[in-house]
């Protein structure tokens, strides 16, 4: 079964402090690998996108890390700030038939 | 440029009513995605428009259904509203389904009573 799995659900650290957002998946084929940004009551935002072949991207603050062996993709955020108070989706577009799996999200509260 | 633009942001109605949502695709955009997003959830796919054709379909009743037109904008229709209905739902587009990033809107915010 094609699913796409994050955790922890929700974290909470404070202003400044790095932290770490896990997503293991099951999509087969694999295509690539999202991880968008939502904030409350808006629409996500794309924040990276990494194919088979790609292990670490970064955009800004953020890096995603991506093990296609072990199927496993990590965001970590670096020196955070409150505007990153936000939900952070994994996503995973299931090759050949287009269909898209999201993750449940983790919902990151930082305080300052 | 604009991006994805969603209308209504907020709508409410009872149950039984009907409802549409309109979605205008980011510039240069063909392809056109709708999904719920339930409080807490991530979006379900809804289902996917492609030169106003239905392309591929997640698990939702026929009362969902939608159309494209040939700017590319899009609805979502839903007839026989429930109390299960209210979610976010989400427009996204891209150039190349599946691949392609996806852009997303804003969101209508449907309130069913």
């Amino acid at each position: 079964k094609n699913q796409v799995e994050q955790s922890p659900q929700s974290l909470i650290i404070l202003e400044g402090k790095n932290c770490t957002l896990q997503c293991n998946y099951t999509v087969s084929p694999f295509s690539n690998l999202r991880w968008y940004k939502q904030d409350t009551g808006r629409g996500p935002v794309s924040l990276t996108i990494m194919t088979f072949s790609e292990n670490t991207k970064s955009n800004g603050r953020y890096t995603a890390t991506l093990d296609a062996d072990t199927k496993q993709s990590s965001l970590h955020i670096t020196a955070s700030q409150l505007s990153d108070s936000a939900s952070y989706i994994c996503v995973v577009p299931k090759n050949r038939d287009d269909k898209i799996i999201f993750g449940k999200g983790t919902r990151l509260h930082i305080l300052p | 440029d604009a991006g994805v633009t969603q209308s209504p942001t907020h709508l409410i109605k009872t149950r039984g009513q009907q409802v549409t949502l309109r979605c205008s695709p980011k510039s240069g955009h063909d392809t056109v995605s709708w999904y719920q997003q339930a409080l807490g959830q991530g979006p379900q796919f809804i289902f996917q428009y492609y030169e106003e054709e239905e392309r591929q379909r997640g698990n939702f009743p026929d009362r969902f259904s939608g159309h494209q037109f040939p700017n590319y904008s899009s609805e979502l229709n839903v007839n026989a509203l429930l109390l299960g209905d209210s979610a976010l739902y989400l427009c996204a587009s891209s150039l190349v389904a599946g691949t392609d990033i996806q852009y997303f809107g804003a969101g209508t915010r449907l309130s069913v009573l």
